[in-house]
């Protein structure tokens, strides 16, 4: 069962536009979520988190929304940049430090 | 200041042999994790290691094994190698802290075949 859903596996935005990565999730144990990117041949790169007592995180052109009662996350990229072309994973924990992936969504930034 | 390593970059194995993958934690993190992650998938979550003991374990079968060293890096090791195993082997490391979760930062991996 997959506790962490991610269910569009890619999207394509144009440059300058906002990028909106949404996902589910169902245990409502977790407690902190958190945004991975992944560049091929790289490992993941922390990106922002949020605590389940905050419903906005913010940090320069990444916002994340947290929505306890849907069980939803969205990650916001504005403006969208050529850089920001990579897979991006949503990821849930709870208070033992245990993270759990989602599936990721490919970003393509179309020029 | 170093990020979190790991060695070697790529591996070859054949079914049933055994396999030792190493990681060095972030300067100043005390907490090492290990991930396995397919392709086309995310990673997930094997062990945990801190203060030298595995605190928590994922869904993987006792094939995986680990150890953390008092330096605070760590070795993952798999036997009896299946071809299932091939996969890319992260390692996260962040600093346990009594009050609030703190973010696990990725080394690039361990590219793992078996042939």
């Amino acid at each position: 069962d997959q506790q962490v859903k991610q269910n569009s596996p890619s999207l394509s935005v144009q440059e300058g536009r906002i990028s909106i990565l949404n996902c589910d999730y169902t245990n409502s144990m977790f407690d902190y979520f958190l945004w991975y990117k992944k560049y091929p041949a790289e490992g993941p790169t922390f990106l922002i988190s949020i605590s389940s007592i905050k419903d906005k995180n913010e940090d320069g052109r990444f916002t994340v929304f947290l929505n306890k009662s849907a069980k939803h996350l969205s990650l916001h990229i504005v403006p969208s940049q050529p850089g920001d072309s990579a897979v991006y994973f949503c990821a849930a924990s709870d208070r033992n430090d245990k993270i759990i992936f989602g599936k990721g969504t490919r970003l393509h930034i179309l020029p | 200041d170093a990020g979190v390593t790991q060695s070697p970059t790529h591996l070859i194995k054949t079914r049933g042999q055994q396999v030792t993958l190493r990681c060095s934690p972030k300067s100043g993190h005390d907490t090492v994790s290990w991930y396995q992650q397919a392709l086309g998938q995310g990673p997930q979550f094997i062990f945990q290691y801190y203060e030298e003991e595995e605190r928590q374990r994922g869904n993987f079968p006792d094939r995986f094994s680990g150890h953390q060293f008092p330096n605070y890096s760590s070795e993952l090791n798999v036997n009896a190698l299946l071809l299932g195993d091939s996969a890319l082997y992260l390692c996260a490391s962040h600093r346990t802290g009594p009050y609030s979760n703190q973010p696990q930062h990725f080394g690039d991996g361990t590219r793992l075949s078996i042939l």
